[in-house]
């Protein structure tokens, strides 16, 4: 069974700095790893996917992530972070079998000014 | 271009009423999801369809129907709705094999 980490349940940073948002996963075949953000009482917006090649992959606003096969890894990274990218994130996996997407609990992310 | 399409975006239900939340997507996607999200629990799937005519249980089904007719629509039921059915649910969609899901903008059920 396909499973999501997420660490934190919330994140803080001071605006300008870089930010780290955490998830592990676990897949009985290979994954495909999502990142997606939601903004208060609205649905699901795509950030970034890793499906294969290039471990470090980019996506919106910003934002990459790295995959990292050994630590079953795939953080979501920004080099300086803005106030308006505070919203709860969520990670996500599916095998290669065209599953369902499974979801982390999330993080909250709060950009200080 | 629409996407995800879910209506209604709000709905207050007293305990024992049943009602159909809509989901249509124009993007001729074959698969179709509902998820629940509940505070501090993330996402947790319904029900799932990869085809019309053809729908599946995801984790937490109790107490929920779908039906797939067509390609486009994939209606969510509840029936004899619970306090523990208030929840924000969303509608997703997508191609097969790894295609990015895209979401509709949720909505807000409050069972009392």
């Amino acid at each position: 069974a396909q499973s999501v980490a997420q660490p934190e349940d919330q994140v803080k940073v001071a605006e300008g700095n870089p930010l780290t948002v955490k998830c592990t996963y676990s897949v009985s075949g290979n994954p495909y790893l999502f990142w997606y953000v939601q903004y208060p009482n609205r649905g699901l917006q795509f950030l970034l996917k890793y499906i294969t090649g290039d471990n470090l992959v980019k996506g919106s606003y910003g934002f990459e992530a790295e995959f990292n096969k050994s630590q079953t890894s795939f953080h979501l990274k920004k080099p300086s972070a803005l106030v308006s990218d505070s919203a709860l994130y969520f990670c996500a996996v599916r095998d290669g079998r065209n599953t369902p997407l499974v979801f982390g609990k999330g993080t909250r992310l709060s950009v200080i000014a | 271009n629409a996407g995800v399409t879910q209506t209604p975006k709000f709905r207050i239900l007293k305990i024992g009423q049943s009602m159909t939340l809509q989901c249509a997507q124009d993007m001729n996607h074959n698969y179709m999801y509902w998820y629940r999200q509940d505070p501090g629990m993330g996402l947790k799937l319904i029900y799932y369809s990869v085809g019309a005519g053809i729908t599946d249980k995801g984790e937490v089904p109790n107490g929920y129907n779908v039906s797939r007719s067509t390609t486009e629509d994939f209606p969510l039921r509840l029936e004899l709705a619970a306090p523990s059915q208030t929840s924000v649910y969303f509608c997703a969609s997508t191609l097969p094999s790894g295609n990015t899901i895209y979401f509709g903008e949720g909505s807000w059920l409050t069972v009392v």
